[in-house]
């Protein structure tokens, strides 16, 4: 069984769309991640959840909304695509916080267009 | 702000060699220090964690060592394979109940 998953894989859009991205972990974990790996492969985070509540929420646009509907899932919501945006988006989780060792999902490849 | 360096950026060895790959972090006050492999479009999968008071961690062929008041820590890799061709990036929570700040990583080449 994947412990950490996401759907789809590789999403192709045009600017201006809105489109969503899915995570699910099974590992029972408490806290979830979104990151971002650019073009030259320098992942930053992007989010951090623990019981289905906000953390982290790093310098990213307003255009990137996650939503938490249980603890073992994190979805990311990106309205009004842009060029920029295009990049692989990791999920990611941990037992309890940062402090302990990290599982991640297989990537989201996001090309806007 | 915690910056983490990477170096040498890339590396190719031929197969059956001995390698260090090094990371260094501004910021001394880590919990812990992680240790990744990316393989070519795929995700990270998690290495090695060493404590903020552990020296160093194994697991089969990989010994990685931390030395927190230096800001280092290497990752050794005994009798290289091709199969261990990806690139490994290292990471530090930054403060307190924080995400983690990765390095660029250093993509690693082993040639049969």
């Amino acid at each position: 069984d994947t412990a950490v998953s996401q759907t789809p894989k590789y999403l192709v859009t045009q600017m201006g769309n809105d489109k969503s991205i899915k995570c699910e972990q099974n590992l029972g974990h408490d806290t979830m991640y979104w990151y971002k790996q650019d073009s030259k492969k320098f992942l930053k985070i992007m989010f951090s959840y623990n019981n289905k509540e906000l953390i982290i929420n790093e310098t990213v646009p307003n255009r990137f909304s996650p939503k938490s509907p249980d603890k073992a899932h994190l979805n990311l919501h990106i309205n009004s695509l842009e060029l920029g945006d295009s990049a692989v988006y990791f999920c990611a989780s941990s037992q309890d916080s940062s402090r302990n060792r990290q599982f991640f999902g297989p990537g989201t490849r996001l090309t806007v267009l | 702000k915690q910056e983490v360096t990477q170096i040498p950026a890339a590396l190719s060895v031929p197969e059956g060699e001995n390698l260090v790959l090094n990371c260094s972090f501004t910021d001394s006050a880590i919990y812990n220090l992680q240790w990744f492999r990316q393989d070519p479009g795929k995700g990270l999968t998690s290495l090695l964690l060493i404590q903020s008071s552990q020296r160093e961690q194994t697991s089969g062929r990989l010994n990685a060592s931390l030395d927190k008041s230096s800001g280092r820590s290497t990752l050794y890799i005994a009798a290289s394979q091709p199969g261990d061709s990806a690139t490994y990036l290292c990471a530090v929570p930054y403060s307190g109940n924080t995400p983690l700040v990765f390095g660029k990583g250093t993509r690693l080449s082993v040639i049969a």
